[in-house]
Parts: structure tokens; sequence; C-alpha cells
């Protein structure tokens, strides 16, 4: 069986642009949820999706954004890059609120801001 | 911010020792998990102990939670070279639908 996926695996972008990342779940699982993690430290909570709701948020900017499609597909877009948006972005899915199940992870997109 | 902190931030023991690592955090929780991470990839969820449980066992993982000191510790006993990782703990605040991980810690386990 098929884990979490995610695309691309590495980016690089310079400052002011755009970016989009891709998450796909594990088959079955609704819940999506993303992650920042800056190297050396523990990743960050940014959003978590379930059954196409927003249903959690993490101290982040409006810059971040994130949707979940009706296969349960996610994508995350952060507008106007910054250097310190460097970072690996992790995708996790779970059967049901990723915040109280186990959550499956992905193996990340190491985005690089120039 | 992060709500867990792990202590030690870094380990090393000898292959067959037993590790123990201990996380922190600061506001009442609904669960704490806790998760593997080889070298900067995706993480690997080890074990979830609910706020009304005390301990907890998996294979050769054992986790302890204290909610009264608000923190956990995680044991793996008879510790292997493919132990070797970051373990971070994982925290769901009785309040809110968001998660919170630890800054970790990290594991060597020398054969």
């Amino acid at each position: 069986d098929a884990g979490v996926t995610q695309s691309p695996t590495h980016l690089i972008k310079t400052r002011g642009q755009h970016v989009t990342l891709r998450c796909s779940p594990i088959s079955g699982h609704k819940s999506v949820s993303w992650y920042q993690q800056v190297l050396g430290q523990g990743p960050q909570f940014i959003f978590q999706y379930y059954e196409k709701e927003e249903r959690g948020r993490g101290n982040f900017p409006d810059r971040f954004s994130a949707r979940q499609f009706p296969n349960y597909s996610s994508e995350l877009n952060v507008n106007a890059l910054l250097l310190g948006d460097s970072a690996l972005y992790l995708c996790a899915s779970s059967t049901r609120l990723a915040v109280h199940n186990e959550q499956f992870f992905g193996p990340g997109t190491r985005l690089t801001v120039l | 911010s992060q709500q867990g902190e792990e202590d030690p931030q870094a380990l090393s023991i000898q292959e067959g020792e037993n590790a123990t690592m201990n996380c922190s955090y600061k506001t009442s929780i609904n669960n704490l998990q806790w998760y593997r991470q080889n070298s900067g990839r995706g993480l690997v969820h080890l074990i979830l102990i609910r706020s009304n449980e005390r301990e907890k066992h998996s294979g050769r993982l054992r986790v302890t939670l204290d909610t009264s000191k608000k923190s956990s510790s995680l044991l793996i006993t008879a510790s292997r070279a493919a132990d070797t990782a970051s373990y971070f703990c994982a925290t769901t605040p009785d309040t809110g639908n968001q998660f919170y991980f630890g800054t970790g810690t990290s594991l060597t386990v020398i054969p």
C-alpha cells in the first residue's frame, strides 16, 4: 500500500515568489496536516484539515494557506516567500482528526529560499 | 512556539543498553505522542498515550505520563544501532485542535 506522498521532493525559490506543495494521503485517510521543520528543530504545526474543512491552525502568518480537495489530497501555499521559510515541509495523514490519532508522515518537501 | 521540551538534547549509548528520554510540556493535554525521525526524513509514530493513562508499552518501548508534573518519559530497552534517530514528543492541548512537537532528543546507539 502506498504511504503518504509529497511533491516535489526539493524546491528552490527566490524571495517574494510563491510556492505550492502537494500531498496525497494514505487511501481511506480523511485528515491531512502540514508541518514546517527548520533544521535542528522539531516540526511546527501549520494546518489540519479534516473532511475538506480547516480544523486547526498553528501560529503562522496569512502568507500560509492550504486546502483539501474532494479526494482528500491537499495543497499548501506560501506567498511572498522569505528566507526564513526555508525548511522541510511535512505532510501527515490520519483516519480521523489528526491531533487525536496516530499520524502517518510523508518524506517531506525541502524548500530553499534564496 | 513549541509546547514541549525533550531532555536530554543528545544521548549516546552502547548497543544493548537502555535509553531514557524525557518530555516536559506546558499546558493540560488531551494526549501525548512519541515520534521517531531518521536523518531529517518523515516522522514515524511510536506510541500514543491519553491523558487518563499512566503507562503504555509497545514492544521494546515503554512510555509513562505524569499529568501532575506535565511530563512524559520514553524508555527504549535493549537498544539497537537501528534505534539511532531523533525522538520527539508531541502534545494535543485539551482545548483547541493544535499539535505541538517538542525540541527532540538525538539518540546515537553505538554498535
